[in-house]
């Protein structure tokens, strides 16, 4: 059974780096193919891609965050962090991982219960 | 960049079919896919590849693909399926995105 949990600070001040850890079970992110991506939803509005990391460490982010992401991974931690810098308001939101199945092509079929991260000065 | 547009709204009777559409230039060439979240609840992926359904996924939601455009169907429409449900798919270049979100509310 795949779980993924995000954890991290919950209410972060304008200009700080976030720092998000995605823990999770029941897969490898050493397996072919396999990913982990992170997806956030401000309150009230749609759903937002940010970045997938891969089993063979090939990353991509989303072409208006990409100066401001980073995602890395501890295989052996079963560990994914994404850290976001120059937080701003407008990253208040509920921010997810997910695990990219490879049979199911370029979805995310398990995600985290996500973790909400508020930004206010 | 890419975008997936999509209805923000639709509105249907329990029984009755209700059908979602998801508009992209890549979608020709890419694959679309569909979440389905409930309020509170982490998205929940209904359809993958266009048009199929992963296990536990009730065969009352269905998937196609026509030209720019993607659509996914609830037939028998229950007062569980009220939700908000989202496309996505992903580019040439490995990059991904969501549509705009659609909510769907049982009469």
């Amino acid at each position: 059974q795949i779980t993924l949990k995000e954890s991290g600070p919950t209410l972060m001040k304008p200009t700080q780096t976030l720092t998000l850890t995605c823990t999770f079970s029941g897969f490898s992110l050493s397996t072919s193919r396999v990913g982990v991506g992170w997806i956030r939803q401000p309150p009230g509005k749609a759903l937002e891609w940010l970045t997938v990391i891969y089993w063979d460490d090939d990353k991509h982010y989303s072409p208006s965050l990409k100066s401001r992401l980073t995602v890395t991974k501890d295989t052996s931690k079963n560990q994914v962090v994404l850290t976001v810098t120059n937080m701003d308001p407008v990253d208040t939101g509920t921010y997810y991982c997910a695990h990219r199945q490879p049979n199911y092509q370029d979805s995310f079929d398990i995600w985290g219960q996500g973790t909400m991260v508020t930004v206010s000065s | 960049s890419y975008e997936l547009t999509q209805p923000p709204s639709v509105s249907v009777s329990p029984g009755q079919t209700a059908r979602i559409t998801c508009s992209g230039d890549a979608l020709p060439k890419q694959y679309g896919y569909w979440y389905q979240q409930k309020p509170g609840q982490a998205p929940v992926l209904v359809i993958y590849k266009d048009s199929e359904r992963p296990s536990g996924i009730p065969e009352r939601f269905s998937g196609s693909s026509s030209g720019t455009t993607v659509t996914l169907t609830i037939s028998g429409v229950q007062a569980e399926d009220e939700a908000d449900y989202y496309c996505q798919s992903a580019d040439s270049s490995g990059t991904y995105v969501f549509g705009t979100g659609t909510k769907v509310t049982v009469l």
